[in-house]
């Protein structure tokens, strides 16, 4: 079974960067893609990017293009997306999510929460 | 950029059936994953390729999808199926969510 353990919480000033974490268990991190999404309090399910970690390719949501970077280490089989410039609509949890082979998001981290407060 | 459109409620009586649409531009032609997202938790997938379901779902959620409209279908809900679903196709190398859909069951 995969798991996908990701970083705590953050509390993050407008203008700052964060980069979180999803750390996988498991022996087949590095064949399938690893997306993160981005959800607001009381929003739905909101795509920011994803990364094939044996390509090392990435894929962005225009919306955050420019803004974030997800990277992969294969010897760690982690993951982490990091976003800068933060503001205060960035305030959410986000989650990092294994592709099941079908572009299904089908494992999931327990999230991550980030708040942007002055 | 691809677009899905759910409606934002559905309602429903315990012992009925509920389904719940995700519409989009020839829809049918892409392949649809739905996901269940109880409050306070991580969502979890509950059908894969239009209409195949993980280990462990229930055999009373089963998905469909033709022309422009796809539907998750969840027959005789229970009070532990209240939550919100999406829908999500890939497209164009994006992952594509449509707004959700909040169950109630009645």
């Amino acid at each position: 079974q995969v798991q996908l353990v990701q970083s705590g919480a953050e509390v993050k000033k407008p203008g700052s960067s964060v980069r979180i974490s999803c750390k996988a268990s498991g022996r087949t991190f590095s064949n399938h893609p690893i997306n993160w999404v981005r959800q607001a309090p009381g929003q739905g399910l909101e795509w920011v990017g994803r990364i094939i970690p044996v390509l090392g390719t990435t894929d962005y949501a225009q919306k955050f293009q420019g803004r974030v970077t997800i990277t992969a280490d294969e010897t760690t089989s982690t993951a982490f997306m990091a976003l800068n410039n933060l503001k205060s609509d960035d305030t959410a949890v986000f989650y990092c999510a294994r592709d099941g082979g079908s572009f299904d998001l089908e494992y999931w981290g327990q999230g991550t929460l980030v708040t942007v407060s002055s | 950029s691809y677009e899905l459109t759910q409606p934002l409620s559905v309602s429903v009586a315990l012992g009925q059936t509920a389904r719940i649409t995700c519409g989009g531009s020839g829809i049918g032609t892409k392949i649809v994953h739905w996901y269940q997202q109880r409050p306070g938790q991580a969502p979890v997938l509950v059908i894969y390729r239009n209409n195949n379901r993980p280990s462990g779902i229930p055999e009373r959620f089963s998905g469909s999808n033709s022309g422009h409209t796809a539907t998750l279908t969840i027959s005789r809900p229970q009070a532990g199926d209240e939550a919100d679903y999406y829908c999500q196709v890939w497209d164009s190398n994006h992952v594509v969510f449509g707004g959700g859909t909040k169950l109630t069951v009645l």
